[in-house]
């Protein structure tokens, strides 16, 4: 069982739609949590961090967490053609410094 | 520099040979990260360093892979022997610290393909 997983997608969504990206974590440990974005053939960029329940938005993103259920899950309102990417979601134990568990990746195309 | 500088940025080796990547990380930053990324495949942490303490390698895949950090700012990572199974993007990143609440920003990566 990978300890981080998430849908492969591709994730279709049209222009100005919500988002919706989700992960789920196996490591009960595990108390921080991240969102990166990934261009094709770029290296990943953090676009939302999060360690408490509940929701944390940040402009267009609301990342959301749940440690009772292991899942965390990224909102993307207003979605434009320049969010296609692949989203990265990494979890990791404080006490393990930045060494971080990520998912495979979902695969967003926004479709003008 | 102002972001995580690394080198090279292709390298096409043979089977069998060495190669050493180099990762120099943002000005001041304590914490230094190696990652690597297959075709396809979400990232796999590598080794970790923070400051003057002993590094985390737990995620080396074999005993092939060896990485050090000298004067606590520039880090290289070796393969010895590559295997065509080595072919990967090689990211290294840096954080302000060693905690996982600090950010991590990646380098555009070395692109290693073993023929």
């Amino acid at each position: 069982q990978k300890e981080v997983e998430q849908n492969s997608g591709p994730l279709s969504v049209p222009e100005g739609a919500i988002a919706s990206l989700n992960c789920t974590y196996s490591d009960r440990g595990s108390q921080s949590f991240f969102w990166y974005r990934q261009y094709s053939g770029k290296s990943p960029e953090l676009i939302m961090s999060i360690y408490s329940n509940g929701d944390k938005e940040d402009g267009r993103f609301t990342a959301q967490l749940n440690k009772a259920s292991q899942y965390v899950s990224l909102l993307i309102r207003d979605s434009q053609p320049s969010d296609s990417a692949t989203y990265l979601c990494a979890g990791g134990r404080r006490n393990q410094g930045g060494k971080l568990i990520f998912g495979q990746g979902t695969e967003l195309s926004v479709k003008p | 520099g102002a972001g995580v500088s690394q080198s090279p940025s292709n390298k096409v080796t043979e089977k069998g040979k060495d190669v050493e990547l180099r990762c120099d990380p943002i000005s001041g930053h304590t914490a230094l990260y190696w990652y690597r990324q297959s075709l396809g495949q979400g990232l796999e942490f590598l080794i970790y360093f923070q400051g003057n303490s002993a590094p985390d390698k737990s995620g080396l895949p074999s005993d092939r892979f060896s990485a050090e950090r000298t004067g606590g700012s520039v880090s290289t990572l070796t393969i010895q022997r590559t295997q065509q199974e080595d072919s990967a993007v090689y990211l290294c990143a840096s954080s302000l610290r060693g905690d996982s609440g600090n950010t991590i920003y990646f380098g555009e990566g070395s692109w290693l393909t073993v023929v």
